[in-house]
């Protein structure tokens, strides 16, 4: 079964301090994984994505986020997190399930993230 | 560019009502997504269209209609409107070639059914 999990609901960091936000994926094949930002009352906003290559990606905002295949994970980092990098994270993964070429990705439930001044 | 664009951004209804939902972008991309977003449910995939004229079904298809009469437009119906119903929806669309599976979002409709 193809899946993606975001096993915390809420985050909280302190600003300054590096920050985490986890997701682990199971799937079939090779894994696209992505990450996307929500802020209040707002679209979902493309952050970054591994497709091959470097397991540490970069991306927008000074977010980088790390593949590890042992693991099954994609974690969401920042060196030193912001008041204004409070949002709603979410990380996704290509959808393979069903044949055909639909672009369809698989949403984990979002990480709310807190970053206290 | 306008990226994707919803209207509207904000509707009330009764229910039993009906109402049309409409996305639009101006990137040329060949798929578009509508999902619905709910507290604690993630993204739900409604409908999705890989090309002009073209829709399917997602994860949750019930009470919801779609056309792609043009390439740039993707539109949500709700014949008849429930409480059910209440979410805010997005759509979604992304680019048909290579690699690129990400996704570029509008800015949601709230739709709230009383």
């Amino acid at each position: 079964a193809q899946s993606v999990a975001q096993p915390e609901d809420q985050v909280n960091v302190a600003e300054g301090n590096p920050l985490t936000v986890k997701c682990t994926y199971s799937v079939s094949g090779n894994p696209y994984l992505f990450w996307y930002v929500q802020y209040p009352n707002r679209g979902l906003q493309f952050l970054l994505k591994y497709i091959t290559g470097d397991n540490l990606v970069k991306g927008s905002y000074g977010f980088e986020a790390e593949f590890n295949k042992s693991q099954t994970s994609f974690h969401l980092k920042k060196p030193s997190a912001l008041v204004s990098d409070s949002a709603l994270y979410f990380c996704a993964v290509r959808d393979l399930r069903n044949a055909g070429n639909n672009r369809k990705l698989i949403w984990g439930l979002g990480t709310s993230l807190a970053v206290n001044p | 560019n306008a990226g994707v664009t919803q209207t509207p951004k904000f509707r009330v209804l009764k229910t039993g009502q009906s109402m049309t939902l409409l996305c639009a972008q101006d990137m040329n991309h060949e798929y578009m997504y509508w999902y619905r977003q709910d507290p604690g449910m993630g993204l739900r995939l409604i409908h999705y269209s890989v090309g002009e004229g073209t829709t399917a079904k997602g994860e949750v298809p019930d009470g919801y209609n779609v056309s792609r009469l043009k390439k740039q437009n993707f539109l949500l119906g709700l014949e008849s409107a429930a409480p059910s119903q209440t979410s805010v929806y997005f759509c979604a669309s992304s680019y048909s070639g290579g690699r690129s599976y990400e996704q570029y979002f509008g800015p949601g409709t709230r739709l709230t059914v009383t």
